[in-house]
């Protein structure tokens, strides 16, 4: 499985900032996700990242909030914008593709952030 | 959108007992199935996928489907206090999870 790392791992940031989140992966692939947790709760996909075009948000996220870039098929980076304590919550950032199905998923370690 | 309900639980077990763990879903053109753990402070990792009709076996790991009923089911034997974490089915098509639930072994 592929290897994925995140930086920053944890952060605390004051309300209004914004803070962008970067996700490498140690080979080329298709599929990359970006999930949110917050605490106590299941993980809510917030969009998938597409390579050279624009990011396919889920319901009740949008782009001025939580732009995306994934210039390459290696890499990603999610910001979230004008930050409010209601985003504080654990970003992780997901590939999809093993070797039984392309939709296995396989995680990074996360980035908490804390919005004070 | 597709659902995916799981018993939050929290479940608790003994030691050396069963755990099940269980997961119904409302979309039958569901194909994929697979089985997360995650451990508090950690992402989840896959552990299990299922893609057919009946059990799969994988050490201590079982995986039940039954698409007529629109469960699957994970199954732990000889549970083990490092079993304790929480266990998130997923289906395929859009990447969402269930709830998951929360499993402590008691030794």
């Amino acid at each position: 499985s592929a290897v994925i790392s995140q930086k920053p791992s944890r952060d605390i940031c004051q309300r209004g900032t914004s803070l962008t989140i970067q996700c490498q992966v140690d080979s080329q692939v298709t599929m990359m996700f970006w999930y949110r947790q917050q605490p106590g709760q299941s993980l809510t996909l917030i969009a998938t990242a597409n390579q050279g075009s624009e990011a396919t948000y889920e319901s009740g996220f949008v782009i001025d909030k939580f732009p995306i870039s994934r210039p390459n098929l290696t890499f990603s980076t999610l910001t979230v914008s004008n930050m409010s304590p209601e985003d504080s919550s654990i970003y992780l950032c997901s590939v999809a593709g093993g070797p039984r199905s392309a939709e296995e998923q396989y995680f990074g370690p996360g980035t908490r952030l804390t919005v004070t | 959108q597709k659902e995916v309900e799981q018993n939050s639980g929290p479940l608790s077990v003994p030691e050396g007992a069963i755990a099940s763990l269980n997961c119904t879903y409302s979309d039958r053109g569901s194909q994929s199935f697979f089985w997360y753990r995650q451990y508090s402070g950690k992402s989840p990792e896959l552990i299990m996928s299922i893609y057919s009709n009946g059990d799969k076996e994988d050490g201590r790991f079982t995986a039940q489907l039954n698409k007529a009923s629109q469960y699957v089911s994970l199954l732990i034997r000889d549970s083990q206090p490092s079993d304790s974490a929480t266990y998130l089915c997923a289906l395929s098509g859009d990447m969402r999870f269930g709830a998951g639930t929360r499993l402590t072994v008691k030794p």
